[in-house]
């Protein structure tokens, strides 16, 4: 039973553009979410969060935005630059827990071209 | 400040032959969890260490097991090695509950 879904696995954008990557959860007791990038032969780095208090945040380029609602939320980059070709990773936790379980989607593949 | 350092980076094993990865985690954080991420999978949660104690569990059988030091630094051992447990396994860890986890680069496990 997949809980977090990114249901693209590739993304191709041109360089200077909006990137946005998408993912989908199914738990309802999620309440804090994460973005990590990940580059080949190195582990996930966080990139941004958000609590599901809140429907936006913002950090320079990125921006994850959250519709609990439709319990989906997105990732905003722009403007898009080579650099950010990676995997990115959209992953869940239920703070109630007191737990650092992460659930993460199976990865969304960016490519950033010239 | 060395981040989350994992060893071996690569290690080769058959079936039914045991393994321990290593990890020590990023400086001044006493917490660590371990992931295993399979090929076009996102990490799974494997358990997590807290004063040398597991405090919570994943979906994941007994064969696997782990240990945390007095140093913070932590091991996960996996018995009765099959083909399935190939993968990529990361450790993370953090200082408090409401820090971001620091990834490490992890072990990449092979099972022939």
């Amino acid at each position: 039973d997949q809980q977090v879904k990114q249901n693209s696995p590739s993304l191709s954008v041109q360089e200077g553009r909006i990137s946005i990557l998408n993912c989908d959860y199914t738990n309802s007791m999620f309440d804090y979410f994460l973005w990590y990038k990940k580059y080949p032969a190195e582990g996930p780095t966080f990139l941004i969060s958000i609590s599901s208090i809140k429907d936006k945040n913002e950090d320079g380029r990125f921006t994850v935005f959250l519709n609990k609602s439709a319990k989906h939320l997105s990732l905003h980059i722009v403007p898009s630059q080579p650099g950010d070709s990676a995997v990115y990773f959209c992953a869940a936790s239920d703070l109630s827990e007191n737990t650092d379980k992460l659930i993460f989607g199976t990865g969304t593949r960016l490519q950033v071209f010239p | 400040d060395a981040g989350v350092t994992q060893s071996p980076t690569h290690l080769i094993k058959t079936r039914g032959q045991q393994v321990t990865l290593r990890c020590s985690p990023k400086s001044g954080h006493d917490t660590v969890s371990w992931y295993q991420q399979a090929l076009g999978q996102g990490p799974q949660f494997i358990f997590q260490y807290y004063e040398e104690e597991e405090r919570q569990r994943g979906n994941f059988p007994d064969r696997f097991s782990g240990h945390q030091f007095p140093n913070y630094s932590s091991e996960l051992n996996v018995n009765a090695l099959l083909l399935g447990d190939s993968a990529l396994y990361l450790c993370a860890s953090r200082a408090d509950r409401r820090e971001t986890q620091y990834f490490g680069p992890g072990t990449r496990l092979l099972v022939l």
